[in-house]
């Protein structure tokens, strides 16, 4: 088993510019998960997915934050335009089942620079 | 209110000694709580879970649950400098969002040799 994988790693941007991060979660989990880590608020849910529909949205900051799921093995995480505050590492987490042992199994996750 | 909430540390505790992290959350919906541990520069991995009341132990680990007092605590035992990271609390939304995990805002815990 590969876990949930992420890409880029890393990515430093221009104010403005579009960015794209990529999740494959791990197959036969029907949940995925994006979240947003900063030091000051620590980690944010974004939105997550079931079944490739979206669930819930309402962690998504703003508009210029997009999420899509196209099939069970792939999901993004779109900003455009992107800002300096937007800065942080985003994960992406992916889970069998809520609410028992299996818990969530985190990516390495997408450290975003924007300057 | 935050939903999760963690005693901010950070926690320094010697080489053999019992760190002891604390949680307390607010939607009394909630129902299994999750302990995880993020390195630095690392994403967080799943170290416990525990959905009843009373005591769960794995190895060193033990995590405690009291619905009640909306309280969660993770003990570990025999500390070692390994164990020095950061430590999330997160217990999953009830009701309708019963798949949506909430984390605090971590404890650090820095164990000295």
């Amino acid at each position: 088993d590969a876990g949930v994988i992420q890409s880029p790693r890393h990515e430093v941007t221009e104010m403005g510019q579009e960015v794209t991060l990529r999740c494959k979660p791990i197959s036969g989990h029907d949940y995925l998960f994006w979240y947003r880590q900063t030091m000051m608020r620590g980690l944010e849910l974004l939105i997550y997915f079931n079944n490739n529909v979206p669930i819930d949205d309402s962690g998504m900051p703003e508009d210029r934050f997009s999420a899509k799921m196209p099939n069970a093995s792939f999901s993004t995480l779109k900003i455009q335009p992107s800002e300096p505050r937007d800065s942080a590492v985003y994960f992406c987490a992916s889970s069998k089942r809520t609410g028992t042992a299996n818990g969530y199994t985190f990516g390495s996750g997408t450290r975003l620079t924007v300057v | 209110q935050k939903e999760v909430e963690q005693n901010s540390g950070p926690l320094s505790v010697p080489e053999g000694a019992i760190a002891s992290l604390n949680c307390t959350y607010s939607d009394r919906g909630s129902q299994s709580f999750f302990w995880y541990r993020q390195y630095s520069g690392k994403s967080p991995e799943l170290i416990m879970f525990i959905y009843s009341n009373g005591d769960k132990e794995d190895g060193r680990f033990t995590a405690q649950l009291n619905k009640a007092s909306q309280y969660v605590s993770l003990l570990i035992r025999d500390s070692q400098p390994s164990d020095s990271a950061t430590y999330l609390c997160a217990g999953n939304a009830g009701g309708t969002s019963y798949g949506k995990l909430t984390f605090g805002q971590g404890t650090i815990l820095t164990v000295h040799p």
